[in-house]
């Protein structure tokens, strides 16, 4: 069973359009992660979410906004994409004390063209 | 504020050789976890280690060592006998307990291992 499973692994899109990105896991984590991966491999944290509560929200624009319908799925939604948009997302999720690390999904190449 | 520090960009090294990789981190939390990752070619973040601040003691895993020091604030990956298999970018990554903070990544080093 996939402990962290995100779709799509791909998405190639127009500039404007709208995509979604989908997270689930099934480790019983209470926090849930997204990061950014851009083209020199710099890994950024996006968001995080503790039991479908936003507790970090870093320095992103407001066309992203993250959704958590329950504490085990944190969904990204990206509002009128951009060429700077284009990146690896990836989603992540552990126990907010640290207990173990952190699992992460197999990223979603994100091309805007 | 945290910080994590991989000085080495990339490294290149010959199949057989050994390799250290270094990370340096910052913290004010005398309560913290150091981790590192393997990405390779494929893209997936693999874990290797996780060590917590208590807990000094250097770990072997096969080819793979983890020399963490305290005093020096660095917590560096030694591979043995490397191989092609190797190849990747290595990420070091430090979280603090208790601070709803996430992993705080180096930049990475991209280590090529050539046969």
């Amino acid at each position: 069973d996939t402990a962290v499973s995100q779709t799509p692994k791909y998405l190639v899109t127009q500039m404007g359009n709208d995509k979604s990105i989908k997270c689930e896991q099934n480790l019983g984590h209470d926090t849930m992660y997204w990061y950014k991966q851009d083209s020199k491999k710099f890994l950024k944290i996006m968001f995080s979410y503790n039991n479908k509560e936003l507790i970090i929200n870093e320095t992103v624009p407001n066309r992203f906004s993250p959704k958590s319908p329950d504490k085990a799925h944190l969904n990204l939604h990206i509002n009128s994409l951009e060429l700077g948009d284009s990146a690896v997302y990836f989603c992540a999720s552990s126990y907010r004390d640290g207990r173990t690390e952190a699992f992460f999904g197999q990223g979603t190449r994100l091309t805007v063209v | 504020a945290q910080k994590v520090t991989q000085a080495q960009t990339e490294i290149s090294v010959v199949e057989k050789e050994d390799v250290t990789l270094d990370c340096v981190y910052e913290t004010r939390d005398t309560t913290y976890y150091l981790f590192w990752y393997k990405q390779p070619p494929s893209g997936e973040l693999v874990f290797l280690i996780r060590r917590n601040s208590f807990d000094e003691q250097n770990e072997i895993s096969g080819r793979y060592s983890w020399n963490f020091q305290k005093s020096t604030s660095s917590f560096n990956f030694t591979i043995t006998a490397s191989q092609v298999v190797d190849s990747a970018v290595y990420f070091c990554a430090l979280s603090e307990a208790g601070r709803n903070t996430p992993l705080v990544f180096g930049k990475g080093t991209r280590l090529s291992v050539i046969a």
